[in-house]
């Protein structure tokens, strides 16, 4: 079946510093969202892509999905502790109507 | 609002034994679905809604059902629980079309199977 994947599954950043982390699907997406969950917490909606190219930002969040609506990423600058937890891109495949969940990806802010 | 509420958080059941995991909602979503999450395995969907009365099945439906009676309420019922189904449970809803919003997750239920 479908699936969607993420790259890397764990990453330690240096406070301070830039990370990207990457979701890649076999088949072409309809749309794609990015979830943010904090250790011992519930997903929360952090954005939603729909478009071939489309950039989005939040403050030091950017948010890209790829040409062909198979890939997308997640870009951090300037890492700051808050940005601990675990990242989750979910995309939903043309014609079909449920949303698949990457493995997400583990980020430790070492301080 | 509330938003989306599950009880209880925290569970332990022994094998064979069967209980109702809650999960309401008061924002008049359409569409409801509950995941599993373990490990490095992401959030798998069970079981899906998209209105009252509709139930489907998600990519690992077996040994749990699910029943919408009303727009608010979706209960997810472990039938004979196994160890197996010992994970972090959540809830989820959104407006319209489901897939093509935003998801709200409840807090999540953590139930262990023994």
């Amino acid at each position: 079946g479908q699936q969607v994947m993420q790259i890397p599954q764990y990453q330690h950043v240096q406070e301070g510093e830039d990370f990207t982390t990457y979701c890649n699907s076999s088949t072409t997406l309809s749309n794609i969202q990015w979830y943010k969950q904090r250790p011992g917490g519930h997903p929360v909606f952090l954005i939603q892509l729909v478009k071939s190219g489309e950039v989005k930002k939040q403050k030091r969040l950017t948010f890209q999905f790829g040409e062909a609506k198979k890939n997308s990423s997640l870009h951090i600058t300037a890492t700051q502790t808050t940005d601990v937890g675990t990242y989750f891109c979910a995309g939903r495949p043309f014609g079909n109507n449920r949303l698949a969940f990457g493995k997400g990806n583990q980020v430790v802010v070492i301080p | 609002n509330a938003g989306v509420t599950q009880t209880p958080k925290f569970q332990v059941l022994k094998t064979g034994q069967s209980m109702t995991l809650q999960c309401a909602q008061d924002m008049n979503h359409e569409y409801m679905s509950w995941y599993r999450q373990d490990p490095g395995m992401g959030l798998r969907l069970i079981h899906y809604s998209v209105g009252a009365g509709i139930t489907d099945q998600g990519e690992v439906p077996n040994g749990y059902n699910v029943s919408r009676s009303t727009t608010e309420d979706f209960p997810l019922r472990l039938l004979s629980a196994a160890p197996s189904q010992t994970s972090v449970y959540f809830c989820a809803s959104s407006y319209g079309q489901g897939h093509s919003y935003e998801q709200y997750f409840g807090p999540g239920t953590r139930l262990t199977v023994t």
